[in-house]
């Protein structure tokens, strides 16, 4: 399996514009996450999807944020418009809640670095 | 709410030092405990495990017991290697599984080992 895959790796734009982040999971894993990473705040769960569904988007930070699963194995996260306190790394990560009992092995993709300016 | 609390980093050892890494933790229920490893430029993965008190997970050298009394779950390793370079997250499950229980990661601690 090629793992949770993230586009782009890299994203440099300038306050204001739309960004679009995205996320293949596992083949077969149920559940969906993205997570934001920063310095001052370390790894904050943003919103989890299980069978494609929002189950708690509790930590997206303003409404300017959102998330969709359209399927099983794509996801987006948009901001719209961004601004430079968006900058971080952005993760998608996927789980088997059936197989890896209450999502307690979580596989992350790589990442993509965000920069607004 | 439940939190995970680390010891602030970095950390920099010799090769073949010990480590311990210390974590703690708060939850009204009981928790499974995890430690993830980030290596540069990658996503997390999971390290070890330990899903109920006095549980001892291990994994490449790595061990760490899961303590009820002291609500402590330290990261040790008898002798690090400079590829054991990376930040380590301790973290823990919140056990709502019903409705897809969700990970709480501590802030993480960077670990530098010079050869």
């Amino acid at each position: 399996d090629a793992g949770v895959i993230q586009s782009p790796r890299h994203e440099v734009t300038e306050m204001g514009q739309e960004v679009t982040l995205r996320c293949k999971p596992i083949s077969g894993h149920n559940s969906l996450f993205w997570y934001r990473q920063t310095m001052m705040r370390g790894l904050e769960l943003l919103i989890y999807f299980n069978n494609n569904v929002p189950i708690d988007d509790s930590g997206m930070p303003e409404d300017r944020f959102s998330a969709k699963m359209p399927n099983a194995s794509f996801s987006t996260l948009k901001i719209q418009p961004s601004e430079p306190r968006d900058s971080a790394v952005y993760f998608c990560a996927s789980s088997d809640s059936a197989r890896d009992r209450g999502h307690e092995k979580l596989f992350f993709g790589s990442g993509t670095q965000l920069s607004v300016l | 709410g439940d939190s995970v609390t680390q010891m602030e980093g970095p950390v920099t050892l010799s090769e073949e030092a010990f480590l311990t890494i210390n974590c703690t933790y708060t939850a009204t229920g009981y928790p499974s405990l995890f430690w993830y490893v980030q290596y540069p430029g990658e996503g997390l993965q999971l390290l070890l495990k330990a899903t109920k008190a006095d549980d001892k997970g291990s994994n490449k050298g790595f061990e760490a017991t899961y303590r009820k009394e002291t609500t402590s779950f330290h990261l040790e390793k008898g002798s690090v290697q400079v590829s054991d370079s990376a930040v380590y997250f301790c973290a823990l499950s919140d056990g709502i599984y019903n409705q897809g229980g969700k990970l709480i990661f501590g802030q993480g601690t960077e670990l530098s080992v010079k050869p």
